[in-house]
């Protein structure tokens, strides 16, 4: 059984606070590390795939940094907005096997007007 | 819409009763995933398809849980002789791996609640 954990696992902050919050996994037989942003009733929606140690990505006010030699992800977001409040999965795919994906429990950010 | 489809998108139901839940993927997605996923946990995988081929169930798919994905393209997942425990929401998602990334599509969840 793969463990991935994601740290908080609930935060509120105040509308145009920076954020950041920590997705750990396994550091052997790593392939890929996927960011998500699941909104009340609407589907999960991928934010980044990142595979190399020492990746960084950037959406908007959203970023995201990876370190698979330690495993573990950060995903920061920058002057947080009421918008940014969903909970964030990240899902570990290992190599070998079928690509299989194995998601963290989430963090659920609530983002205070 | 282009996106993954589920229907229904809730569904209540007394202990006892069976349900089924459709999953309509991507269309040029081979790779079909069902999900379940309670209060404060991510998604738990239940089971996988590639195109018409079941080729892994988790062992939380008890023997009253049956997926099947009899052309290739839609899903069905019944549960059968529901509990109360199955309450949960029932994601699919969908999936061509692309240079070896295994980017999943979501549908918007199918919530079942167990009376």
């Amino acid at each position: 059984i793969l463990n991935v954990e994601q740290s908080p696992q609930s935060l509120h902050v105040q509308e145009g606070d920076s954020t950041n919050f920590t997705c750990s996994f396994p550091s052997s037989n790593f392939y890929a590390l996927h960011w998500y942003r699941w909104e009340t009733a609407k589907s999960p929606e991928a934010l980044f795939v990142m595979t190399l140690n020492g990746d960084e990505k950037k959406k908007g006010r959203i970023s995201a940094t990876l370190n698979t030699k330690e495993g573990y992800s950060y995903l920061y977001i920058k002057g947080s907005q009421p918008e940014d409040s969903a909970t964030y999965l990240c899902a570990f795919q290992n190599s070998g096997g079928y690509q299989k994906v194995t998601f963290g429990t989430g963090t659920k950010l609530q983002v205070i007007p | 819409d282009t996106g993954v489809s589920q229907d229904p998108r809730h569904k209540i139901t007394k202990r006892g009763q069976n349900v089924t839940f459709r999953c309509d993927p991507i269309s040029e997605h081979n790779r079909l995933y069902w999900y379940r996923q309670t209060l404060g946990q991510g998604p738990e995988f239940l089971t996988y398809f590639q195109n018409e081929a079941q080729l892994e169930k988790s062992r939380l798919l008890s023997d009253r849980f049956s997926a099947e994905r009899p052309k290739g393209s839609f899903s069905t997942l019944e549960i059968q002789r529901t509990e109360q425990g199955d309450s949960a929401m029932y994601l699919c998602a969908s999936s061509q791996v692309r240079e070896g990334y295994n980017e999943q599509f979501f549908g918007p969840g199918t919530r079942l609640t167990v009376l």
